[in-house]
């Protein structure tokens, strides 16, 4: 069954950095695209970014675009989320998120998400 | 940038059914996906590319789209259907994902 294990999530101060780590098993990881989507605590849902299954297309919301970078290592079966120069809006839950397409179509298996509290 | 426009709150009695709406503009263009999220659980699809259900999903659930709105529709509903429920498209002309503002379902 697919797995989406993720890591890496703490307590920062702002204008630090993190890596979130995403270890996937139970498909064909490098066959799929991979998102990271967010959930501020008590709010809904938003979409961090995206990429591709070989990790060539990557798109991002307006708001992480320059800080944030999404990567993938298709040999571990891993994917990362580099977050530079954290604010405190990120503060949130960050999901690993698979889509069923090489690309974008929707959400279709989520792990169960890694706290980032961006806090002075 | 592209909006999606959801209900904050809808409540219904058992067996009753709920109705989720979803508005934004040229909706009937995109594919609208509905995920259901648990209080203290990860989001699960329900619905995708319009009315499209997962395996596992009942056929209580299902989705459909007319005009400007596309809509959850929960047949019969039941204590274990309460939850937060997302709609989402994919905007082409910026690349972004788009979720609606959510909907708390509440079983009276």
């Amino acid at each position: 069954q697919v797995q989406l294990v993720e890591s890496g999530g703490g307590v920062v101060q702002p204008g630090t950095s993190l890596r979130l780590s995403c270890a996937a098993s139970g498909f064909t990881f490098g066959s799929k695209g991979m998102h990271w989507v967010r959930q501020a605590p008590g709010k809904g849902l938003e979409w961090v970014a995206v990429i591709s299954y070989n990790g060539v297309n990557k798109y991002y919301r307006d708001s992480v675009k320059g800080r944030f970078t999404i990567s993938r290592d298709n040999t571990k079966n891993t994917l990362f989320l580099q977050m530079n120069s954290l604010k405190t809006e990120d503060t949130a839950v960050y999901y690993c998120v698979k889509d069923p397409s090489t690309l974008i179509r929707f959400f279709d298996y989520w792990g169960q998400g890694t706290l980032v509290t961006v806090s002075s | 940038s592209y909006v999606l426009t959801q209900p904050p709150s809808v409540s219904v009695a058992p067996g009753q059914t709920a109705t989720i709406t979803c508005g934004g503009s040229n909706i009937g263009t995109k594919g609208v996906h509905w995920y259901q999220q648990r209080p203290g659980q990860a989001p699960v699809v329900v619905v995708h590319d319009d009315n499209d259900r997962p395996s596992g999903i009942p056929e209580r659930l299902s989705g459909s789209k007319s005009g400007n709105t596309a809509t959850l529709t929960i047949s019969r509903v039941e204590a274990g259907d309460e939850a937060d429920y997302y709609c989402q498209v994919w905007d082409t002309s910026s690349d972004h994902a788009v979720f609606g503002g959510g909907t708390k379902l509440t079983v009276l």
